[in-house]
């Protein structure tokens, strides 16, 4: 089946410093990305939808400077936190939909971002 | 814009059929998908309604009514692996493809 495979599993930065986080879909190609935040007991909020080859979409309200969102192949995207801060210590996911059917959307495992 | 609610928590019996509701805003969509998640884990993709009606899937079934902006997931034969985070999710008629999702319904199976 379709795989998204997302790496790291887990990332400890220092406040200030970068962190990228890669998706890449192994037997398929992607077209397009999906990039999800989720805070511990609440639900998956997209922060942006990646497109290979153009500009990421941002949902309102997510700083497109400080979340760069990068999608240079149809098999690879990437998000990078920017000047990390312990706010934006959290759970990344991202996404991917599967061939041309409605329901098939396959996701990464996800990324725990903890920024001390 | 889109929003969808559903309960923030369900406590059930192994063994036992539970419903979880999910009603919802939307100006269009697609379908309503359902998705099972794991402390810590990723989202796995559970049922998907596009029309109206039942869906069954082995343990789950899904539920849809346009009319009413409402779906739910019923799961019988409750074991405890099912507890979980359950949520329903948009898929809006726009050409994004992008998923909305809900809140998410905490499910705590008890023996």
């Amino acid at each position: 089946g379709a795989v998204v495979s997302q790496h790291p599993s887990w990332v400890i930065c220092k406040s200030g410093t970068s962190v990228k986080i890669e998706c890449r879909s192994l037997d398929f190609q992607a077209t397009t990305m999906f990039w999800y935040r989720q805070f511990p007991k609440q639900s998956l909020m997209l922060m942006a939808t990646s497109n290979e080859g153009s500009k990421a979409t941002y949902e309102q309200g997510v700083e497109k400077d400080k979340f760069l969102i990068n999608h240079a192949s149809l098999t690879l995207s990437t998000l990078t936190v920017t000047s990390a801060h312990p706010e934006d210590s959290s759970f990344y996911i991202c996404s991917a939909r599967v061939a041309a059917t409605n329901y098939g959307y396959t996701f990464g495992s996800g990324t725990r971002l903890t920024v001390v | 814009g889109q929003s969808l609610e559903q309960p923030s928590e369900v406590t059930a019996v192994e063994g036992a059929i539970v419903q979880i509701n999910c009603t919802y805003q939307t100006s269009g969509f697609y379908g309503l998908s359902w998705y099972q998640q794991h402390d810590g884990g990723a989202p796995t993709f559970l049922s998907y309604n596009a029309l109206d009606g039942l869906e069954e899937t082995g343990r789950f079934s899904s539920f849809l009514s346009r009319s009413d902006s409402y779906g739910y997931l019923l799961l019988q034969e409750l074991q405890m692996k099912d507890s979980a985070s359950y949520f329903c999710a948009l898929r809006g008629s726009g050409n994004t493809g992008k998923l909305i999702f809900g809140q998410g319904t905490t499910l705590q199976v008890k023996p």
